[in-house]
């Protein structure tokens, strides 16, 4: 079955700087890609997703890239803010599977002002 | 629009008890599903239904776990009887449909197993 392995598990950052968190994925069939955040003590909340017919996609201060040859996406946050620190969960799926999510260990992301 | 509802927010039992978790999802999402994520963990899917029936419960483990959604709108995930391993959060989910459509969580349901 697919798996999908994130790195890193924890990054520290100081404001106004980017942070970087990678994920690679097992199954060649995947073809959608989302990544969630998730503050403390509530759930995950979908912040940009990616689908495989398109390589990059960027919403504000938030991008995703995707590399379907080498099975790996990256999220991409610029000018980090200190409400940006958070647990990032990458995960991945296939349509044929329905909304079936597997997800990463997750990345706790610290942005220190 | 109102989210996913979750009830009780949080349950503190001993094992060896039952619990029950409720879910009422987003009006008009005719998939659900029930996550677990353990503390430090990515959650990782128990079942998912469409309308009332059963797409996927291949992670469930059935012989302590059980789930329904009788009339297609809102969600019972029992444990009995619950074990140490159990504590968790219990995350519900829904979507618009099984394939493409956005998965929106709900705020979880807490679980300590004593």
């Amino acid at each position: 079955g697919e798996n999908v392995e994130q790195h890193p598990s924890t990054l520290s950052v100081q404001e106004g700087d980017s942070a970087v968190i990678k994920c690679t994925y097992s199954d060649s069939a995947s073809n959608y890609f989302p990544w969630y955040k998730q503050e403390l003590g509530k759930g995950p909340q979908l912040i940009i997703d990616i689908r495989s017919n398109v390589g990059e996609k960027k919403d504000q201060r938030i991008a995703v890239t995707l590399n379907k040859t080498a099975k790996h996406f990256s999220l991409h946050i610029t000018e980090t803010q200190p409400e940006d620190s958070a647990v990032y969960f990458c995960a991945a799926s296939k349509n044929n599977q329905g909304g079936k999510l597997i997800f990463g260990q997750g990345t706790e992301l610290s942005v220190k002002p | 629009e109102a989210g996913v509802a979750q009830s009780p927010r949080y349950k503190i039992i001993e094992k060896r008890q039952s619990v029950a978790f409720w879910c009422n999802p987003i009006s008009g999402h005719a998939t659900l599903y029930w996550y677990q994520q353990i503390l430090g963990q990515g959650p990782k899917l128990l079942i998912q239904f469409q309308n009332n029936g059963v797409v996927d419960d291949s992670q469930l483990p059935k012989d302590r776990f059980s789930a329904e959604r009788l009339k297609g709108v809102d969600s019972t995930l029992k444990i009995q009887p619950a074990k140490l391993e159990d504590s968790a959060v219990y995350l519900c989910a829904s979507s618009l449909s099984h394939s493409g459509n956005t998965i929106y969580f709900g705020e979880g349901s807490w679980l300590t197993v004593v």
